[in-house]
């Protein structure tokens, strides 16, 4: 599975945007990147995914490097709730293999 | 979107016993996975859970340690057998494949110590 690459933590302010960061070098073509959070005590949630074009939803925006090669997720309003750890995975659309690669992912923290 | 449910949400057993964890996803799905996080650490899958057959594990382990069983599209089950300190951990359920969506849903966690 290609790897991802994301800061161990960050902060940010409540009410301010994060753009939270990730590396992913050896991305393949057929490779979807997803974001996943994990608030504390609870199961992973899913945020958003994309392949080559930028997303948007009602959680959060997905900008993805032209080459691929590196994304960010973006929270366009930072409050107390989105304090979590946020993973950056990438899952190959090919074949069934629907499984994810949970990296250390990035704890974000949100100072009030 | 799917909600599912663990049973137990914890338990403390003692080294040697086994415990079986429930999951049941509210809708059917097509492929469902048991991933362990270590104190402090991220996610790591076990295994996927197959419906009407052996589940697939990851390397590092083996069904004889971690027996699942998948009867239907909607509930599995993960044992952890001969317990020992070192399967202290939270133990999450995971199910994919509900209608159009590329979302994995993930249940609450069972948080398991083993004295």
């Amino acid at each position: 599975d290609a790897k991802t690459t994301q800061p161990n933590s960050m902060e940010s302010n409540e009410e301010e945007p994060v753009h939270l960061p990730c590396n992913h070098s050896t991305i393949s073509g057929t490779d979807y990147i997803h974001w996943y959070r994990q608030l504390p005590s609870q199961g992973p949630e899913y945020v958003i995914h994309g392949l080559t074009s930028n997303v948007n939803n009602r959680m959060a925006s997905l900008a993805i490097a032209e080459d691929r090669k590196s994304s960010t997720l973006i929270l366009h309003r930072a409050t107390l709730r989105d304090a979590a750890v946020y993973y950056c995975i990438l899952q190959n659309s090919g074949g069934s293999n629907y499984k994810l690669t949970f990296g250390k992912g990035t704890l974000l923290t949100v100072n009030p | 979107s799917a909600v599912i449910s663990q049973k137990p949400s914890r338990d403390i057993c003692q080294r040697g016993t086994s415990l079986t964890i429930q999951c049941q996803v509210d809708s059917q799905v097509t492929m469902m996975f048991w991933y362990r996080q270590q104190p402090g650490q991220s996610l790591t899958l076990i295994a996927t859970a197959n419906q009407g057959s052996e589940a697939t594990y990851e390397s590092g382990f083996v069904i004889d340690k971690f027996p699942i069983s998948r009867p239907n599209l909607t509930f599995s089950t993960l044992t952890v057998s001969n317990m020992s300190p070192e399967d202290s951990s939270i133990y999450l359920c995971s199910a994919y494949g509900t209608g159009l969506t590329y979302e994995q849903y993930f249940g609450p966690g069972t948080r398991l110590t083993v004295t």
